[in-house]
């Protein structure tokens, strides 16, 4: 079974510039969660996607950052414009339900690491 | 609001020797409490979780964590330590939105 996967994996980009990031779920899976890691601070989360529908949008940082899960399957994270203090690495992490599956257990993809400069 | 604490950034041990990464949790209600770890240039991997039931959860390499609830803990422990188990440890609780909180991690070295 395939895991999460995220796109890109590096991310290089100047302040003001505008970068998405994807983040494709485990096949199946409803639940699609970002989270954030500033460098040497803990992992924070963004929000929660059940299926396209924004769950939880309580730790979104600010206007700047726009998520989307259009048709349920992947998610797109675009920062627009971007800041110094962007810089991070952001994971995404997918589960099933667990009204029908039994589990909640959430898996995480690779990150991408975000550098604004 | 449900949240958990990493209270060591480093944790050297030798291999061969038990090794033990602490966690405290502050939660309202049943805690459901997981660990994951960071490989170098890798995703965040699942290990184990605790949701009720024994206190000792049992997880992945030869891991396990005591669910203490009168001192509010759930350290990550293994018997005897490789050096492959060298990685950043995450200790997480989860919301009650479903959503997780994570403590700011622990970096353990095992060394040969």
């Amino acid at each position: 079974e395939a895991g999460v996967t995220q796109f890109p994996s590096h991310s290089v980009i100047e302040k003001g510039q505008t970068v998405t990031l994807r983040c494709d779920p485990i096949s199946g899976h409803d639940n699609l969660y970002w989270y954030r890691r500033v460098m040497g601070k803990e992992i924070k989360f963004l929000l929660h996607f059940v299926k396209e529908s924004k769950q939880d949008e309580s730790g979104m940082p600010n206007n700047r950052f726009l998520a989307e899960r259009t048709g349920g399957t992947y998610s797109t994270l675009k920062v627009q414009p971007a800041e110094l203090e962007d810089s991070g690495v952001y994971f995404c992490a997918s589960s099933q339900d667990q009204r029908t599956s039994g589990t909640d257990t959430q898996y995480f993809g690779p990150g991408t690491r975000l550098t604004v400069l | 609001a449900q949240s958990v604490a990493q209270p060591e950034d480093q944790v050297n041990v030798a291999e061969g020797n038990p090794l033990t990464v602490k966690c405290t949790y502050s939660v309202s209600g049943n805690p459901y409490l997981f660990w994951y770890v960071q490989y170098p240039n890798r995703g965040l991997q699942f290990l184990l979780k605790y949701i009720t039931g024994d206190n000792l959860v049992k997880g992945s390499y030869g891991f396990e964590a005591e669910f203490n609830k009168s001192q509010t803990s759930f350290h990550l422990k293994k018997p005897s330590a490789l050096v492959s188990d060298s990685a950043l440890y995450f200790c997480a609780v989860r919301d009650y939105d479903n959503d997780m909180r994570f403590g700011a991690g622990t970096r353990l070295t095992v060394k040969p």
